[in-house]
């Protein structure tokens, strides 16, 4: 069975760089055809897409932190990364890495989700 | 960005009584090429990550009880539990996922109770 697990710093300081992996288990990613994602959730607050990619090169970001964003994918260790730059106490949150659900595409909903991960920004 | 409005924030329900939440996007997200509605219902219940409910507007996901039911289409859209049971206390977002070039949003999220 397919399983997403987070990892990374729990605490970042202002400023720096958050960098998240998101491990694959059950499946690999080269060969799902599937779109993977991460999403965040400040404490207490709504959903935020951050960005999605395509292991052979397809990668978006949402608008409001395409400069501050970079997803990249590591297709030998099955694992994807998450780099969130010049991060400030408003990028506190629940990071979570998903799986988009059809296959191939990337316009679709997210259909299973890693637990997430709490990453605080505060010096 | 379309934005997505959900109402209300929060209801109070009895067990077994009907629980209506409604979704209200900014622009309408019915691709007509395909005449799909490019809309997703997800549950979130304390400590966990979201699970998806539905997809398509009113596709159920395998294993999903089928007292929760999505509809609608264009800018308004709703999901309903028919029967409201203790293991539905959970936070219920909508996320469009139209956008192309994709930037998803997500609706603010509607806490469900019992009343």
């Amino acid at each position: 069975q397919l399983q997403l697990q987070e990892s990374g710093p729990g605490l970042v300081r202002p400023s720096e760089t958050l960098s998240l992996t998101c491990t694959v288990s059950g499946g690999s990613i080269s060969s799902s055809s599937h779109y993977w994602g991460w999403i965040r959730q400040p404490p207490g607050k709504g959903l935020e897409w951050i960005g999605s990619f395509y292991y052979s090169g397809s990668t978006y970001y949402n608008p409001s932190l395409r400069s501050r964003v970079t997803i990249s994918v590591d297709t030998s260790n099955n694992e994807f990364s998450l780099k969130l730059s010049s991060v400030t106490a408003a990028d506190t949150a629940f990071y979570y890495c998903a799986r988009h659900r059809e296959f191939q595409l990337v316009r679709c909903a997210f259909d299973l989700w890693g637990r997430g991960t709490l990453v605080t920004v505060s010096s | 960005d379309i934005v997505m409005t959900q109402s209300p924030d929060s209801l109070a329900v009895s067990l077994g009584e009907r629980a209506t939440i409604n979704c209200k996007s900014s622009q309408s997200v019915l691709y007509s090429s395909n005449n799909r509605n490019y809309l997703a219902w997800y549950q979130q219940k304390p400590g966990q990550p979201p699970k998806l409910l539905i997809s398509w507007a009113s596709t159920r996901e395998s294993g999903v009880p089928d007292r929760f039911s999505g509809s609608g289409s264009g800018t308004d859209f709703t999901l309903t539990i028919s029967s409201l049971q203790a293991e539905d206390v959970a936070v219920y977002y909508c996320h469009q996922y139209y956008t192309n070039p994709p930037s998803f949003t997500f609706g603010g999220g509607t806490k469900v109770e019992i009343k």
